[in-house]
């Protein structure tokens, strides 16, 4: 049946500190991850990726850590701006070539 | 450069009616994708186009929804008859090869 989701994990941060948003991943056999941005009335839009050979990896302002033991994934964003407002989302792909199954979002507010 | 253009944004049916989205993909990107995203939840992939074959269609409800990408460029995902239950966005995304995917605005679909 349908599942209704209208309760999502929120993240409550004041601007210019730093947010660290996790997720938790099903497959072992994943082997590559990405995160995405969703803000309001706009389609997915990626930030960072990982493949499952590294345990970090550093963009512009975002790290992405990659913990395989416990098959968790984290995004960590440093000075955290009004602009990164928005319901983030961890993929995994499965061990599927470009098969991506998303995870439970997280909405990041962020306080002026 | 112009993303993924999808139409409409918005489309409010009454149960029972057939409805259809419509997907410009990125100029150049082979690999075309339909996915489904409940209120609060990641997308969940329909099927996904390699030109004009549909390589994975297995999360697809072909008892009312098809979809079909007949040049290798555009691509229309009906639902005949919708039902409640179908009350989504509906978004497209498509990537070159297996590259990063890039997601459209999506189609907001409410079913009455």
């Amino acid at each position: 049946g349908e599942s209704v989701g209208l309760h999502l994990p929120t993240l409550s941060v004041q601007e210019g500190d730093n947010s660290i948003i996790n997720c938790a991943y099903s497959n072992s056999a994943s082997d590559y991850f990405i995160w995405y941005k969703q803000e309001s009335g706009k389609g997915p839009q990626f930030i960072i990726d990982i493949r499952s050979n590294m345990d970090k990896r550093q963009g512009q302002r975002v790290t992405v850590l990659l913990n395989k033991t416990v098959k968790h994934l984290s995004l960590q964003i440093a000075a955290t701006q009004p602009g990164d407002s928005a319901v983030y989302f961890c993929a995994e792909n499965g061990g599927a070539t470009n098969k991506l199954i998303f995870g439970t979002g997280t909405l990041l507010a962020v306080q002026p | 450069e112009a993303g993924v253009v999808q139409s409409p944004r918005y489309k409010i049916i009454e149960k029972k009616q057939p409805v259809a989205f419509w997907c410009n993909p990125i100029s150049g990107h082979n690999t075309l994708y339909w996915y489904l995203q409940n209120l609060g939840q990641g997308p969940e992939l329909l099927i996904r186009y390699e030109n004009e074959e549909a390589v994975d269609d297995s999360q697809l409800p072909k008892d009312r929804f098809s979809a079909e990408r007949l040049k290798g460029v555009d691509s229309t995902l009906k639902i005949q008859p919708a039902e409640l239950g179908d009350s989504a966005v509906y978004l497209c995304a498509s990537s070159f090869g297996l590259d990063e995917q890039f997601f459209g605005p999506g189609t907001r679909l409410t079913v009455l």
